[in-house]
């Protein structure tokens, strides 16, 4: 059974430092890229950073670019969200999520939730 | 950055009823649009990729149209846990980038 699960949201003040990380079971983590997708308070959905399997192809939504910084390691089967200087906006629900055909997501986590404030 | 726009905000359906959907591309995505449904407090479930390929275990009263720029998902005879949120996500495969549509709020009539 493919498991993905979330861990280090918490809440923090504006301008602090995060990091997310999602452990991997069930199915062979270094075949698949991975992506991170987060979702405001009764907001919809925004990709915010994929990649690939060797880390050799990564993504980011414009918002976070320059501030976030996703990560694998294949050998732990986990993945990773370096989060830098956190804003109010980025306050949401973060969900690691399994690639599959093309760059679309077949498994979620259940999320981990991010507060910004002060 | 593609725009996706969905419509209609919310869709009022009975039960056994067809329910359909739309998403506009604001440039062409060709055919690497996918549909999920969101139900409250739960993540979202891939229904369709490819704009028209029912992912696996979903039922076929769920299908997809559309390339280019058009999409649309059609639900055939509405059950009752149908009524969720409905997104489309258009994707490049390298480098990953995504978005996806407002949504659209599926509720029993």
């Amino acid at each position: 059974e493919v498991q993905l699960v979330e861990s280090g949201g918490g809440l923090v003040q504006p301008g602090r430092s995060l990091r997310l990380s999602c452990a991997a079971s069930g199915f062979t983590f270094d075949d698949y890229a991975m992506h991170w997708v987060r979702q405001a308070p009764g907001k919809g959905l925004e990709w915010v950073s994929g990649i690939s399997w060797n880390s050799g192809s990564i993504g980011y939504a414009d918002s976070v670019k320059g501030r976030f910084t996703i990560s694998r390691d294949n050998a732990k089967n986990s993945l990773y969200l370096q989060m830098n200087s956190l804003r109010a906006e980025d306050t949401a629900l973060y969900y690691c999520a399994k690639g599959t055909e093309g760059a679309t997501y077949d498994y979620w986590g259940q999320g981990t939730l991010v507060t910004v404030s002060s | 950055e593609i725009v996706m726009t969905q419509s209609p905000a919310t869709l009022s359906v009975s039960p056994g009823e067809r329910a359909t959907l739309s998403c506009r591309a604001s440039q062409s995505v060709s055919s690497n649009l996918a549909w999920y449904q969101q139900k409250p407090g739960q993540a979202p479930r891939l229904l369709i990729y490819g704009a028209s390929t029912r992912a696996t275990g979903i039922p076929a009263r769920f299908s997809g149209s559309g390339s280019g720029t058009e999409f649309t998902l059609t639900i055939s005879s509405l059950q009752s846990e149908d009524f969720a949120v409905y997104y489309c996500q258009q994707y490049n495969n390298w480098p990953p980038a995504s978005t996806f549509g407002q949504g659209t709020k599926l509720e029993i009539k």
